[in-house]
């Protein structure tokens, strides 16, 4: 199973300031990094999926982006709201697609009025 | 479709007895992945089915852990016996497993586990 490394373990955010987040993952083998949302007392709920290297995803005021070869991708977010409060989970896959996701320990995201 | 579903949704055992986790995943998904959250470990997999069949256990704790998914609509994860240390919250997730990168993971509410 990979071993997949999130940073900063939490962080505290003013809002409407912008910030962003790392996840690393090991580069060889690499197939699919994915980003969830995960919400208190919620299941995980799935932002992105991310497959070539230099790929771009954007949703509203949040985007990821991803480096395979050397096994990084950050997620940003532009002008933090109260409602983007959460834990924030990246997820690699190798194997073709065909293993299942191993995540990391995701960084907890506080949003402060 | 009502999305994954696992039962029961918290779960209060006493230490050394099993205890069994329940899934259904949504419909149509050949894939089906068990993980454990922890505040120390965060979420890990445990195991997961490719069409009924388990494909990678190696993150399953020990022989006290056991799942089986008897048919595509239906998995079980069974701890016996259950110990304190076991005590986290079991998710269970399926996803349709397919050429292309598009495996994400639709999660349930999970079960929170705990073991006196």
């Amino acid at each position: 199973i990979l071993n997949v490394e999130q940073s900063p373990q939490s962080l505290h955010v003013q809002e409407g300031d912008s910030t962003n987040f790392t996840c690393s993952f090991p580069s060889s083998n690499f197939y699919a990094l994915h980003w969830y949302r995960w919400e208190t007392a919620k299941s995980p709920e799935a932002l992105f999926v991310m497959t070539l290297n230099g790929d771009e995803k954007k949703k509203g005021r949040i985007s990821a982006t991803l480096n395979t070869k050397e096994g990084y991708s950050y997620l940003y977010i532009k002008g933090s709201q109260p409602e983007d409060s959460a834990t924030y989970l990246c997820a690699s896959t190798g194997g073709g697609g065909a293993d299942g996701l191993t995540f990391g320990k995701g960084t907890h995201l506080i949003i402060q009025p | 479709d009502a999305g994954v579903i696992q039962s029961p949704r918290h779960e209060v055992t006493e230490m050394g007895q099993e205890v069994t986790l329940r899934c259904k995943p949504i419909s149509g998904h050949n894939s089906l992945f068990w993980y454990r959250q922890t505040m120390m470990r965060g979420l890990e997999l445990l195991i997961y089915f490719n069409n009924n069949v388990p494909i990678d256990d190696s993150g399953m704790p020990e022989d006290r852990f056991s799942a089986k998914m008897p048919n595509a609509s239906f998995s079980t994860l069974k701890i016996q016996p259950s110990e304190p240390r076991d005590s986290a919250v079991y998710f269970c997730a399926s996803s349709l497993i397919r050429q292309g990168p598009n495996t994400e993971a639709f999660f349930g509410q999970g079960t929170r586990l705990t073991v006196v």
